[in-house]
């Protein structure tokens, strides 16, 4: 157990749809990054939050945001759900911004039919 | 081209082997290397990682970086059928992160 939770385990909506992804990263870690893991692309950074502002931003769409609130746990948002957004989500944490060492949570998988 | 590139295998060796997973990588700017170890599909899981060039080793395995060449390598020494997973190179700028496909590897008993 690394001490990251998601939450829920499992999704499963339709196109058009619009998703809430939660996460609560490890307690003392300032950082929160969100990746998308599906078969074919493998894990894609999307974005990461330090201490509650935006600090890097991979290849997240302009459907999807984020944010991470003062109690440090983080949303992602995923709207206008295509079929191609089916995939895993994970969430990791890590103390500091290089994110060096993030311990990943169990994942949402997502299924958008 | 991708940022890293990684066999994905499938990998298949005899127990207590000596198994060795590489990548490559193409931008200069990445500082820090690691590996995730992840059984089907469950969160990866932190093994080890590397700031610049240079050798790592804890217990059974060790990491290697070779930043002129662009070259990275996770040797697992005495391969037990519990290191069966998925193998995740991961490299990093610090604000930017990439990982590899992955290389699927099967130790049997």
């Amino acid at each position: 157990d690394s001490g990251v939770t998601q939450t829920p385990k499992h999704l499963i909506t339709a196109t058009g749809q619009r998703v809430t992804l939660r996460c609560s990263p490890r307690s003392g870690d300032l950082s929160v990054y969100w990746y998308q893991q599906s078969l074919d692309q493998g894990l894609q950074f999307l974005i990461q939050y330090y201490n509650g502002e935006e600090r890097a931003k991979g290849n997240i769409l302009e459907r999807f945001s984020a944010q991470q609130f003062p109690d440090l746990h983080s949303e992602l948002n995923l709207s206008s759900l295509e079929l191609g957004d089916s995939a895993l989500y994970f969430c990791a944490s890590s103390v500091g911004r290089v994110g060096e060492t993030q311990y990943f949570g169990p994942g949402t998988r997502l299924l958008v039919l | 081209q991708k940022e890293v590139e990684q066999d994905p295998g499938p990998l298949s060796v005899p127990e207590g082997a000596i198994v060795s997973l590489n990548c490559t990588y193409s931008n200069s700017a990445f500082q820090y290397f690691m590996w995730y170890r992840q059984y089907s599909r469950k969160g990866p899981e932190l093994l080890m990682y590397t700031y610049s060039s240079g050798n790592k080793e804890d217990g059974r395995f060790t990491a290697q970086v070779d930043k002129s060449s662009k070259y990275i390598s996770l040797f697992i020494r005495d391969s037990q059928p519990s290191d069966s997973a998925t193998y995740l190179c991961a490299m990093s700028s610090g604000n930017q992160f990439y990982f590899g496909t992955g290389t699927s590897l099967t130790v049997i008993p």
